[in-house]
């Protein structure tokens, strides 16, 4: 099955306590993203990937770091989380972003960051 | 860089009421647009999607949303709505023209269908 996993799906954590939350497709998909979601807010940009090796910020990329070592997977660090980065997070991918645009999300991470 | 705005925050509507929401975005080149929907507690899912030709395009569930470019618009429509459309719904942008590989997403609008 087509599908984005990620874990974990929930996770309550302290301020400065590193954490990753993985991403992985199986659908061999070039484009990767992380958004998060906050109410009033909608989604927004964390970081993206147009393929192995090659990352950009989006519009929120503060506090985050991502790597992209294999196509697959985009895995997302938090290194000092802070309260202000509770969310959901999502990871979405895309065969190839410009040319079909559609994304497939995965289901979500909730965080809480005290 | 690209925009979208969002007019609604939140939609209230009875059943087999018909729907408008709207989207404007903001960039003056070539763009992709798209509209996502949400269902409680779950993912975003592609409701439509407009690249080029006809501007009236058609998704799925009897969802529909034409591109006006001269208003900078795309608004999604539907005639009838049912309890089972209750969702959180995106606009999105993507500007292809300026390279970019963002998809940029309004803050949503909630539908809550009354029975």
């Amino acid at each position: 099955e087509a599908q984005v996993t990620q874990n974990p799906r929930y996770l309550i954590t302290v301020t400065g306590k590193k954490l990753t939350v993985t991403c992985s497709q199986n659908m061999n998909h070039e484009y990767m993203s992380w958004y998060r979601q906050d109410p009033g807010l909608g989604l927004r940009q964390i970081y993206y990937s147009m393929n192995v090796e090659v990352t950009d910020k989006g519009d929120v990329p503060e506090g985050y770091k991502v790597s992209r070592k294999e196509k697959r997977n985009f895995p997302l660090i938090l290194e000092s989380p802070s309260p202000n980065q509770t969310s959901l997070y999502f990871c979405a991918s895309s065969l190839k972003l410009v040319s079909t645009g559609e994304l497939f999300f995965g289901e979500g991470s909730r965080l809480t960051v005290l | 860089a690209q925009s979208v705005s969002q007019h609604n925050h939140h939609v209230i509507l009875s059943e087999a009421a018909s729907l408008e929401l709207g989207c404007n975005y903001s960039y003056g080149g070539t763009v992709n647009l798209f509209w996502y929907v949400q269902y409680p507690g779950q993912h975003l899912q592609l409701l439509l999607k407009y690249f080029s030709g006809d501007p009236l395009v058609k998704g799925i569930k009897g969802f529909e949303a034409e591109f006006i470019k001269s208003k900078f618009s795309f608004n999604l429509r539907k005639p009838s709505v049912q309890w089972s459309d209750t969702a959180e719904y995106f606009c999105a942008v993507n500007a292809p023209g300026a390279g970019s590989y963002q998809l940029t997403f309004g803050k949503g609008t909630k539908l809550s269908v009354i029975p």
